[in-house]
């Protein structure tokens, strides 16, 4: 089985950019698709980039997914940030027998 | 609109039993993989269970394998999961989750139902 790591928290101001990464343990990042949710406290996960890169209809495109296969990680990056932003974000793929969530980024805008 | 409403959490002992429903609607049921996803208080996502469309293929997490059973029923819209010789680690907020057949990717989740396991 394979692990996704993700940097525990990450702080921004408004109006920047921000990046949040997750690393596959072993196998190719490339291999299978990635997948960001966002989770706001006391709410559901929610999709905000799926197959790596696309938007679900009504996320803005200051969302944007990439993966890069020399670090083997994957990234979600969120730019013009907005207090609403605020929450917290779960990478997540998968491989032949299992599905596979990071541990999750609290992202802090202030 | 899609709604996926869980029902069943509730306070169990440890080894006990509970099974958890999940009602959906606003989407052709059985035409789509569904998946539960657990949430323990403070912690990240984990992954439980899924079960194909027509319920021929199913998938369990090593921490549950061999304890709980996913199955749905295709005419009634529902999806369940028996869970048995529950474990203290079993706490979480359980949810039912479609799935975007064929791809692993969950694209609609349900609010959660609260399992507890306490003596």
């Amino acid at each position: 089985n394979f692990m996704l790591t993700q940097p525990h928290s990450v702080s921004e101001s408004p109006g920047k950019t921000v990046t949040i990464s997750c690393t596959r343990s072993s196998g190719s990042i490339a291999s299978n698709y990635v997948q960001w949710y966002q989770q706001r406290p006391g709410s559901a996960p929610t999709t905000v980039i799926y197959e790596d890169n696309q938007r679900p209809s009504g996320v803005p495109d200051r969302f944007s997914g990439s993966i890069d296969s020399s670090s083997n990680s994957a990234s979600l990056t969120i730019s013009g940030l907005k207090t609403e932003d605020e929450a917290d974000y779960y990478c997540q793929s998968y491989d032949s027998s299992n599905v596979v969530f990071g541990g999750g980024t609290k992202l802090t805008v202030l | 609109q899609v709604q996926l409403v869980e029902s069943g959490g509730g306070l169990v002992k440890p080894g006990g039993s509970l099974r958890l429903s999940c009602a959906a609607s606003g989407f052709t049921f059985s035409d789509y993989y569904m998946s539960w996803i657990r949430q323990a208080p403070g912690k990240g996502l984990e992954w439980v269970s899924y079960i194909s469309s027509s319920s021929s293929y199913t998938n369990y997490a090593d921490s549950v394998k061999g304890r709980f059973t996913i199955s749905r029923d295709n005419a009634k819209n529902s999806l369940y999961l028996q869970m048995n010789s529950l474990r203290a680690e079993d706490t979480a907020v359980y949810y039912c989750v479609k799935m975007a057949t064929p791809r692993i990717h969950f694209d609609y989740w349900g609010q959660g139902t609260l399992v507890t396991v306490s003596s």
